[in-house]
């Protein structure tokens, strides 16, 4: 059974940088597009971004020049920055497992983690 | 981007009774190429990750129960819940994949009457 674990702060000030986490495990790495997605509290969801095995990365333009997605295929985890915090980055975060059609459209998401509650304030 | 619009925003069913929800996008999701239309739906309890529920709009994620269903093509898309059960309360979206960035609807919150 495939499960996605993600940890990281979760209170920041404005102009800090959020770093979150995601491990995957009981799954493979390869194969597949591993995703971070945002929701702010009472509010809807956001792709942020994601990398694949290769280490190949695509961000969604709205957050592109504070994003940064890293990945570990030795030890299965992926990674988010995000610089330059604001209260409007503030939502719960999440890691996803995306599987997407070779050569064809984005992925859609069948694992997520738990959500890490990012808050950010003064 | 995509634009993905649910409709409505909430919705009151009674128990047994059928609840529909739509979702249209702001252009076609459809994949000539293959004749997939390139959508998803989730469900999401509170306290809880999104639970991917539907892809390809009508295939149906394992372990789903098949009172879910999806349907639709190009634009419009439908969500279907056969017989509300008390489990279903939930805010359930729309997903696109056809383009990036991937978009989700704003959701749709469905009650028990």
């Amino acid at each position: 059974q495939v499960q996605l674990q993600q940890w990281g702060a979760g209170l920041l000030k404005p102009s800090e940088t959020l770093s979150l986490t995601c491990a995957v495990y009981g799954g493979s790495f390869s194969g597949y597009y591993w995703s971070w997605i945002r929701q702010p509290p009472g509010k809807g969801l956001e792709w942020i971004g994601e990398i694949n095995d290769d280490g190949s990365t695509n961000y969604n333009p709205t957050l592109k020049s504070r994003v940064t997605i890293s990945g570990d295929t030795s030890v299965n985890q992926f990674s988010l920055k995000l610089i330059s915090m604001t209260a409007a980055d503030t939502a719960i975060y999440y890691c996803a497992r995306g599987f997407r059609v070779v050569h064809s459209g984005w992925p859609y998401f069948d694992y997520w983690g738990q959500g890490n509650l990012v808050t950010v304030s003064s | 981007d995509i634009v993905m619009t649910q409709s409505p925003d909430s919705l009151t069913v009674s128990l047994g009774e059928r609840a529909t929800i739509n979702c249209t996008s702001g252009q076609s999701v459809l994949y000539s190429s293959n004749n997939k239309n390139y959508l998803a739906w989730y469900q999401q309890k509170p306290g809880q990750p999104p639970k991917l529920l539907i892809y390809w709009a009508s295939t149906r994620e394992s372990g789903v129960p098949d009172r879910l269903s999806g349907s639709g093509s190009g634009t419009d898309f439908t969500l279907t819940i056969s017989s509300l059960q008390a489990e279903d309360v939930a805010v359930y979206y729309c997903q696109q994949y056809y383009s990036s960035p991937i978009t989700f609807g704003q959701g749709t919150r469905l009650e028990i009457k």
